[in-house]
């Protein structure tokens, strides 16, 4: 069964570095997603991204995060200058079809930020 | 999207039925009630969604009351790797329609052997 594959499963990074956190999504699937989960916190959303372009972002989604889809298969997150409370799950996702479908979850990246 | 309201916590004995309710009493006509689950820190996962007619597939069953303000999950025959947080999301749905999942608390189902 296809799957969203996410790597690395865990990033540690000093603060004021910057991080990559890369996705996977199904090959077939056009809308793509990143989330985030602090440590015993609600699932937040960050930002949609569909036709190479941001369609819907959070407030949590500030100038330091930025995605980009580099090619046919990777999606990635970027922090730019990462902060202690950017400590956190990132997870990924993406759907075939925006409204309707579900969507698919990857396994997450655990940053944690020093 | 319409908030929803779930109890915290549940337990369930292993082999038994499961049921999850959530209330979503201000529900509007274009919204679909979803549920995913959350298996220990590990991406959310799909599990169902409705409209009003009650929906039945592999993992599990989802039934919606008729004026809609509430639904129940049920998973048939709880195994504890059915252990997760379950979370019920109400959200418009279609081709325009805002692709975000907002999640709430969800209930933690605990189930026992």
């Amino acid at each position: 069964e296809p799957e969203v594959t996410q790597t690395p499963s865990h990033q540690v990074t000093q603060m004021g570095q910057e991080v990559i956190l890369r996705c996977v999504p199904i090959s077939n699937h056009l809308y793509f997603y990143w989330y985030r989960q602090i440590l015993g916190q609600k699932v937040e959303f960050l930002v949609s991204f569909y036709n190479n372009e941001i369609s819907e972002k959070s407030e949590i989604f500030d100038d330091q995060f930025s995605v980009e889809r580099p090619d046919g298969s990777n999606f990635t997150l970027k922090i730019r200058s990462t902060k202690l409370e950017d400590s956190a799950m990132y997870f990924c996702a993406s759907t075939e079809l925006a409204g309707y479908n579900e969507q698919f979850f990857g396994p997450g990246t655990r940053l944690t930020v020093l | 999207d319409a908030k929803t309201t779930q109890p915290p916590s549940m337990d369930c004995a292993e082999g038994r039925a499961a049921n999850l309710p959530c209330n979503h009493s201000t529900i509007s006509g274009n919204e679909y009630v979803y549920w995913y689950r959350q298996i220990h820190s590990q991406g959310p996962q799909y599990i169902i969604h409705g409209l009003k007619n009650n929906e039945t597939n592999e993992m599990a069953s989802l039934i919606i009351t008729e004026d809609r303000k509430s639904s129940t999950l049920i998973l048939p025959h709880a195994t504890l790797r059915d252990t997760a947080v379950y979370y019920c999301i109400v959200r418009v749905a279609g081709n325009n329609a805002g692709n975000m999942l907002t999640f709430g608390g969800g209930t933690r189902l605990m189930v026992k052997p």
